[in-house]
């Protein structure tokens, strides 16, 4: 089975710009969180999806916004970025129905200039 | 409130030396709980987990963990530490069965290095 996959790898942008990362989650999984980290700050949750809606929901700005698709696959979105957005963006799915056993993939690198 | 503490930022060992990294919760019941590793600038791999029954889990690696409820705790270990377990290295809980919670809490990390 194919694990978590995200992209892009990497990504640079500027203050001010917005992004959209992408998750795939493992077949079958219908629950996709996304979590920031941070050297200072360490692995912070941000929100959580199953079957399209949102479950759980992080302490971040409106900023951050997120959805999730038919085919559980995940987005999340950063509008009006700033230099503390810099970070490792973590998605992890699980089976959703109550196992609790998250998976994660390798992360989205972004640098904000 | 929910927390997970890993009061070891740092630890350094010899290899083939043993290896125990502590965590504590405060879930207000008895959570899942799980030990995660993070190699530099990869996503997180899970060692082992425990949901119930036998108190001492074997994982992944030749690690190992132990849950006693009455200290809050899950320390994870392995015998003999070998050069590749240099990492960072997660402690996290989740909502178990009864409990009103629904997030999974990540510990702040324990950075393992290894000395020839």
């Amino acid at each position: 089975k194919a694990g978590v996959t995200q992209t892009p790898r990497y990504l640079i942008k500027t203050r001010g710009q917005q992004v959209t990362l992408s998750c795939s989650p493992i077949s079958g999984h219908r629950s996709v969180s996304w979590y920031q980290q941070t050297p200072g700050q360490g692995l912070q949750f941000l929100f959580e999806y199953f079957s399209e809606t949102q479950r759980n929901k992080g302490n971040f700005p409106g900023r951050f916004s997120g959805r999730q698709f038919s085919n559980s696959r995940s987005e999340m979105n950063v509008s009006t970025l700033e230099l503390g957005d810099s970070a490792l963006y973590l998605c992890a799915s699980e089976v959703g129905q109550g196992t609790e056993t998250q998976y994660f993939g390798p992360g989205t690198r972004l640098l904000v200039l | 409130a929910q927390s997970v503490t890993q009061p070891d930022i740092h630890i350094t060992v010899s290899e083939g030396a043993s290896l125990e990294l502590r965590c504590n919760y405060s879930y207000g019941a008895t959570p899942y709980l799980f030990w995660y590793v993070q190699s530099p600038g990869q996503g997180l791999q899970l060692l082992l987990k425990y949901f119930s029954g036998d108190t001492l889990v074997q994982g992944i690696k030749g690690f190992e963990a132990e849950f006693k409820r009455s200290q809050s705790s899950f320390n994870l270990r392995k015998p003999s530490v070998h050069w590749s377990d240099a990492a960072e290295y997660f402690c996290a809980v989740g909502p178990g069965e009864g409990t009103s919670y629904d997030k999974v809490i990540f510990g702040p990390g324990t950075s393992l290095s290894v000395i020839p």
